[in-house]
């Protein structure tokens, strides 16, 4: 099945920095690409996401980088703000299969004022 | 319009007491996800409804059912409830596949001593 690994685990930044988040996935069907951020106490809520067939996508000072070739997909959040700080998720999907969704571990982001 | 809701948003049981988690959506939509959260592994797909009567397990089925109940409503039953069932679980639905934006609820965490 797919394999979803997520660098790094916890990232701290100044505010006003840049922070990237990367991924790797495993199956080459796989063919979405979202990424979530969870806030303390909530549920997870998308944030960008990217298809296989896009290889950037930008929305304010949010961007996603998608390489198929080397199965991997990155975030970067620009001009960080306290109120980025929160664990932020990638997943990969195969359209096929309703249910096949997996998640990466998790980014722990502080931004620190 | 209320999204996706869950109840209870905390439980305690004992080994081996049973209960059913809650989740709604008004969205419309047609696939519904249940998935645990546990530290630093991320979110695991537990089982999922691709439509109204159909249910299929995901990453970590055992020890849990799972009824959808119409296409609002898909429930998750814990039998016999066990400590490594101490989890904070999520529902999610997305409009057809899991390739659609996925919103997910606020969780129910739950302890099981």
């Amino acid at each position: 099945g797919e394999n979803v690994e997520q660098h790094p685990s916890t990232l701290s930044v100044q505010e006003g920095d840049s922070a990237v988040i990367k991924c790797t996935y495993s199956d080459s069907a796989s063919n979405y690409f979202p990424w979530y951020k969870q806030e303390l106490g909530k549920g997870p809520q998308l944030i960008i996401d990217i298809r296989s067939n896009v290889g950037e996508k930008k929305d304010q000072r949010i961007a996603v980088t998608l390489n198929k070739t080397a199965k991997h997909f990155s975030l970067h959040i620009t001009e960080t703000q306290p109120e980025d700080s929160a664990v932020y998720f990638c997943a990969a999907s195969m359209g096929t299969n309703a249910g096949k969704s997996t998640f990466g571990d998790g980014t722990t982001l502080t931004v620190k004022p | 319009n209320a999204g996706v809701t869950q109840t209870p948003k905390f439980q305690v049981l004992k080994t081996g007491q049973s209960m059913t988690l809650q989740c709604a959506q008004d969205m419309n939509h047609n696939s519904m996800y249940w998935y645990r959260q546990d530290p630093g592994m991320g979110l695991r797909l537990i089982y999922y409804s691709a439509s109204e009567g159909t249910t299929d397990k995901g990453e970590v089925p055992n020890g849990y059912n799972v009824s959808r109940l119409n296409k609002r409503e898909f429930s998750l039953r814990l039998e016999s409830a066990a400590p490594s069932q101490t989890s904070v679980y999520f529902c999610a639905s997305s409009s057809m596949s899991s390739t659609d934006t996925q919103y997910f609820g606020p969780g129910t965490r739950l302890t099981v001593l």
